[in-house]
């Protein structure tokens, strides 16, 4: 079947710190490739996409690169701020069938001044 | 536009009730969703719909039941509800694409 692996968390970091949260998957088939932001008390938002092998998704500093050959779509920024404090899932879906979400545990993000 | 929205935001029950939960979006998206989501365990899909008038049961169905009588609404039921269900419950929306999340609704069940 189809799962998402993410880094546990927390992660604690201090205000423009290099983050790096890793994420890996296995499917049948070519996925498209998810990250949502989910902040205190409120439901998950879409932080940036991929849909294909080699796409970058961006998005508010973040990035990440769909790599087919190392089944991974690790989600970076080059300097965090207080305000990216939040939970990061990770997520893939496989056209058809609904188009239903796997998602990763999540990795709860700390930022510290 | 609203987007997605859920309806309680908070409920307490007590083991065996029955209560619904509403989800509505104002997107027009054909396909809507239901999840829990538990410490340590991400979201998990509950049920599905890919249309009016049709469901479909995803990772977790047991012990609920969904009905998507408009295109708008995806409603959530719990008939006999038991402590295992307290959760947070997500509702989201799509057209085939990026699924769009509720606010969510957290449950007790006690």
């Amino acid at each position: 079947g189809n799962s998402v692996t993410q880094m546990e968390g927390p992660v604690t970091l201090s205000e423009e710190a290099f983050l790096t949260i890793n994420c890996t998957y296995t499917a049948t088939g070519y996925p498209s490739l998810f990250w949502y932001v989910q902040y205190p008390g409120e439901g998950l938002q879409l932080l940036l996409k991929a849909t294909k092998a080699d796409d970058k998704g961006s998005n508010k500093g973040f990035e990440a690169t769909y790599r087919k050959e190392t089944t991974s779509f690790h989600l970076e920024k080059g300097s965090v701020q207080v305000s990216d404090s939040a939970v990061y899932f990770c997520a893939l879906t496989l056209t058809g069938g609904g188009n239903k979400l796997t998602f990763g545990t999540g990795t709860q993000l700390k930022v510290e001044l | 536009n609203a987007g997605v929205t859920q309806t309680p935001k908070f409920r307490v029950l007590k083991t065996g009730q029955s209560m619904t939960l509403l989800c509505a979006q104002d997107m027009n998206h054909e396909y809507m969703y239901w999840y829990r989501q538990d410490p340590g365990m991400g979201l998990r899909l509950i049920h599905y719909s890919v249309g009016e008038g049709t469901t479909a049961k995803g990772e977790v169905p047991d012990g609920y039941n969904v009905s998507r009588l408009k295109k708008q609404n995806f409603l959530l039921g719990l008939e006999s509800a038991a402590p295992s269900q307290t959760s947070v419950y997500f509702c989201a929306s799509s057209d085939g694409g990026t699924q769009y999340f509720g606010p969510g609704t957290r449950l007790l069940v006690l």
